[in-house]
Parts: structure tokens; C-alpha cells; sequence
């Protein structure tokens, strides 16, 4: 297993430019979540699904699109890129809500 | 809204002692625990967890739980150069934050230093 996989790893976007994060998770979990990581600031979740073809909010949703049409699949969509969402994203799956989070490798977002 | 707080630190521990690493949590129905490591440019990975019923030891690592004082602490003996790294501790709180249920701490970095 593959587990948790997203790309790209890192990405110089300028500002007003749309991108999406791609997350896959070969591991038949039903949850997918999108974290931001700021330096010495945690995790802030900012969607998430508990399965195909529903997705629900986090903490820090504004400026971001989800859409989950396969339980593989969450991708993340950034529309107009902004230099406040420069920072580390890091997808995570789970067999359901309060078990372990299993997480991808991360993708390094540049905004200038 | 329920929390989970830790020590920022940096906790430095010289080769061999033991690192103690601390969390607290506010919700008090709350009843599984997780400790993630996390290497600088790394994503975090599960290093072990723990529910409501009991302590959990597994090799150098042993995690311990006071539900009294609402707090879970993570025990490295024998702390090596490689546990250099944050500790995020995750607690599952009851009371579904944003339907994950699972909150994360800010984590603490421990240095040991050869």
C-alpha cells in the first residue's frame, strides 16, 4: 500500500493563480481531511469528508474548494491564490471520525 | 471549543535520559489519545495511542493518561539523537470539532543532544 499520497511536492504560485492539491489514499478509508501547517502554528483542519460526495468545512475553510468523488480522491482547489496561503499542506485519511489519521507527505505552497 | 495544549518547548534531554513530554485536554469525555512525531519538512506519523482504559508501552515509548487531571504524557527512555523531532498529541473529544473529532496540539520539540 501506496497509503497516503498527494502532489504536487511543492509549488511557487503567483498571486490570483488557481491551483489544485492532489491527495490519493489507497487504503478504503472512508474519512479524508486538508490541514494547513504554519510555522509553530499546529495543524488547522480545513476540510474535510466522510465519504464519497460529501464534504463539510473545517476551522480555516475561506479561499479553498473540495470535492470528493471517489473514496481515493480529495482533491484541494485554491482559486485565487493569496500570499496568506503560503504554507504546508498535509492531506490525512481515516477508517472513520476519531481513529488514527494516517497523512501524506505534504505539499509546499509559495504565494508571492 | 474544546483544546488540546502543550508545551512549546524546545525540551532538551542529553543521549540516554528520559524525555517527558506533556499534554492537557479540555474536554473531559474524551477517550482516545494519540501521540504523532513529526521531523522538520516531514508529515506527521503516528508514533502510538492510547485509550481511556489503560497506559500503553511499546518499546522505548510508553504513553500514560490521567484522566483526573485531564492530562496524557509521552515517556522516551533512553532518548536517542534521532527522537530529535515535534510531538503532536491528538485527542478525540466528543465534541465533534468541525465532525473529525480529533484534535491536534501544537506540538513540542525535543533535542537530544550526543
Amino acid at each position: 500500500n501506496a497509503g497516503v499520497t498527494q502532489t504536487p511536492k511543492f509549488r511557487i504560485l503567483k498571486i490570483g493563480q488557481s491551483m489544485t492539491l492532489q491527495c490519493t489514499q489507497d487504503m478504503n478509508h472512508n474519512y479524508m481531511y486538508w490541514y494547513r501547517q504554519d510555522p509553530g502554528m499546529g495543524l488547522k483542519l480545513i476540510y474535510y469528508s466522510v465519504g464519497a460526495g460529501i464534504t463539510d468545512k473545517g476551522e480555516v475553510p475561506n479561499g479553498y474548494n473540495v470535492s470528493r468523488s471517489t473514496t481515493e480522491d480529495f482533491p484541494l482547489r485554491l482559486e485565487l491564490a493569496a500570499p496568506s496561503q503560503t504554507s504546508v499542506y498535509f492531506c490525512a485519511s481515516s477508517y472513520s471520525k476519531g481513529e488514527t489519521q494516517y497523512f501524506g507527505p505534504g505539499t509546499r505552497l509559495l504565494v508571492l | 471549543q474544546k483544546e488540546v495544549e502543550q508545551n512549546s518547548g524546545p525540551l532538551s534531554v542529553p543521549e540516554g535520559a528520559i524525555a517527558s513530554l506533556n499534554c492537557t485536554y479540555s474536554d473531559r469525555g474524551s477517550q482516545s489519545f494519540f501521540w504523532y512525531r513529526q521531523y522538520s519538512g516531514k508529515s506527521p506519523e503516528l508514533i502510538m495511542f492510547i485509550y481511556s482504559n489503560g497506559d500503553k508501552e511499546d518499546g522505548r515509548f510508553t504513553a500514560q493518561l490521567n484522566k483526573a487531571s485531564q492530562y496524557v504524557s509521552l515517556l522516551i527512555r533512553d532518548s536517542q539523537p534521532s527522537d530529535s523531532a515535534t510531538y503532536l498529541c491528538a485527542v478525540n473529544s466528543r465534541a465533534n470539532q468541525a465532525g473529525t473529532a480529533l484534535i491536534f496540539g501544537k506540538g513540542t520539540t525535543l533535542s537530544v543532544s550526543s
